[in-house]
């Protein structure tokens, strides 16, 4: 079955390190990827997909295709950054485009 | 642009009970997809609506169900809860055929059984 892996429950850095956050898909062809965030108290909503190739709020996302990654980086993390992240792909070889989701991990940015 | 709305905030029900969520789609969105979210864990998909029709489903038992009516707007409808149907449920939409897959999300209902 499709998975998406992501090792850290937790992430506690401070103020102005760098930041990755991990996640690993179990896909052999070229997902789709994204990036969600929830925010405390704040729905659930789009950080980045990796299509876009874009950089929203300092974060950006490389697809690795050799090491089946989609790491999420910031080069100096802000205490706004505090968050839950959650990696996602699409569910390829079903007739639904659901998104198959990790487990998510807390971003926790010390000041 | 209206976003993604769900109703009830927040639900407690007992065992056994039945129990009907709410989600309305943002505007010009023809496809609805439940999560259930629980503690701890990423969102796992439940089944998803398009044109009315259930167009998927995941590995959740038949006394979930749902309903996607004429303007988008969609149910989901769980029998005789259990306890471990505790969770956070999301409602999502998305236009088919509109960008990739991208899915937006609604704040949830945060179902208690006890």
């Amino acid at each position: 079955a499709q998975r998406v892996t992501q090792p850290e429950k937790l992430l506690s850095v401070f103020k102005g390190a760098p930041v990755e956050l991990k996640c690993n898909y179990s896909y052999s062809g070229s997902p789709e990827l994204f990036w969600y965030v929830q925010y405390s108290r704040q729905r659930l909503q789009l950080l980045l997909r990796h299509i876009s190739r874009e950089s929203i709020k300092g974060f950006t996302a490389d697809l690795n295709k050799g090491e089946t990654s989609f790491h999420l980086k910031k080069p100096f993390a802000q205490e706004e950054d505090s968050a839950m992240y959650y990696c996602a792909s699409p569910n390829y070889g079903g007739a639904t485009n659901k998104l198959i989701f990790g487990t998510g991990t807390l971003l926790a940015v010390q000041p | 642009e209206t976003g993604v709305t769900q109703s009830p905030t927040h639900l407690i029900k007992t065992r056994g009970q039945q129990v009907t969520l709410r989600c309305s789609s943002q505007s010009g969105h023809n496809t609805v997809s439940w999560y259930q979210q629980a503690l701890g864990q990423g969102p796992q998909f439940i089944f998803q609506y398009y044109r009315e029709e259930e167009n998927g489903r995941g590995n959740f038992p038949p006394r979930f169900s749902g309903l996607q009516f004429p303007n988008y707007s969609s149910e989901l409808n769980v029998n005789a809860l259990e306890l471990d149907d505790s969770a956070l449920y999301l409602c999502a939409s998305s236009l088919a055929g509109g960008r990739g897959n991208e899915q937006f999300f609604g704040p949830g209902t945060r179902l208690t059984v006890l």
